[in-house]
């Protein structure tokens, strides 16, 4: 089944380290997105990717880096820069270019910062 | 600068009513989609229903269906015959830039 994977699912820091957040397509989609969530604020776009070894900051970009080596893959780091990193996270991808087709979303990984 | 608004954060209704969500956005962009997504208590977003500016017709995907108003930028869901399964938050997002709104909270009553 072609879907998007999330891991973990949970994660738990301690403040000061660096985590990195796994997120894996097998839909061929081009472009893939990271969305930060928190309560009463709906989903923030954090970094996007619409095509492989490039990649543009979203709207809460700082404290996070993001790579984009494989089409397949999409990594989210959240450095120690981030000043409060806990929250929920999705991925997700879609067809580059194609405004009428929706994103399809991961599970999601919700991250605790101790 | 692009934006979605959803502005009741919460709603509830009983099992088999009607219920409408509000959504309105802003954009300088002529052609653009609008879609609801539905966020269940497992927290798997999943597309509801999608509507393309250049259509003048509703869409309807069974008990769902918008009423879309381009020149007003409004965009609500209407849900039919509510069931208890539709218990979730509920996201307009526009498609040009990825944006979605800070979602409602949707409670269906038994």
């Amino acid at each position: 089944d072609g879907g998007i994977t999330q891991s973990p699912k949970y994660l738990f820091r301690k403040e000061g380290q660096n985590v990195t957040l796994s997120c894996e397509q097998n839909l061929n989609h081009d472009a893939m997105y990271w969305y930060r969530q928190d309560p009463g604020q709906g989903l923030r776009l954090i970094y996007y990717s619409q095509i492989v070894n490039d990649f543009q900051k979203g709207d809460i970009a700082e404290g996070y880096s993001v790579s984009r080596e494989k089409k397949e893959s999409f990594p989210l780091t959240v450095t120690s820069a981030q000043k409060n990193p806990t929250a929920f996270y999705l991925c997700a991808s879609s067809i580059r270019g194609v405004r009428r087709v929706e994103q399809f979303f991961g599970p999601g990984t919700r991250l605790t910062v101790l | 600068a692009q934006t979605v608004t959803q502005s009741q954060p919460e709603m509830s209704v009983q099992e088999a009513e009607t219920v409408t969500l509000s959504c309105t956005y802003d954009t300088s962009e002529s052609n653009y989609y609008l879609f609801w997504y539905k966020q269940p208590p497992s927290r798997q977003m999943i597309l509801v229903i999608r509507q393309e500016a250049y259509k003048q017709q509703n869409a309807t995907e069974n008990r769902f269906s918008v009423n879309f108003q381009k020149a007003a930028k409004s965009f609500s869901l209407k849900i039919s015959d509510s069931q208890l399964g539709d218990t979730a938050m509920y996201f307009c997002a526009l498609s040009n830039d990825m944006r979605f709104g800070a979602g409602t909270r949707l409670t269906v009553k038994p």
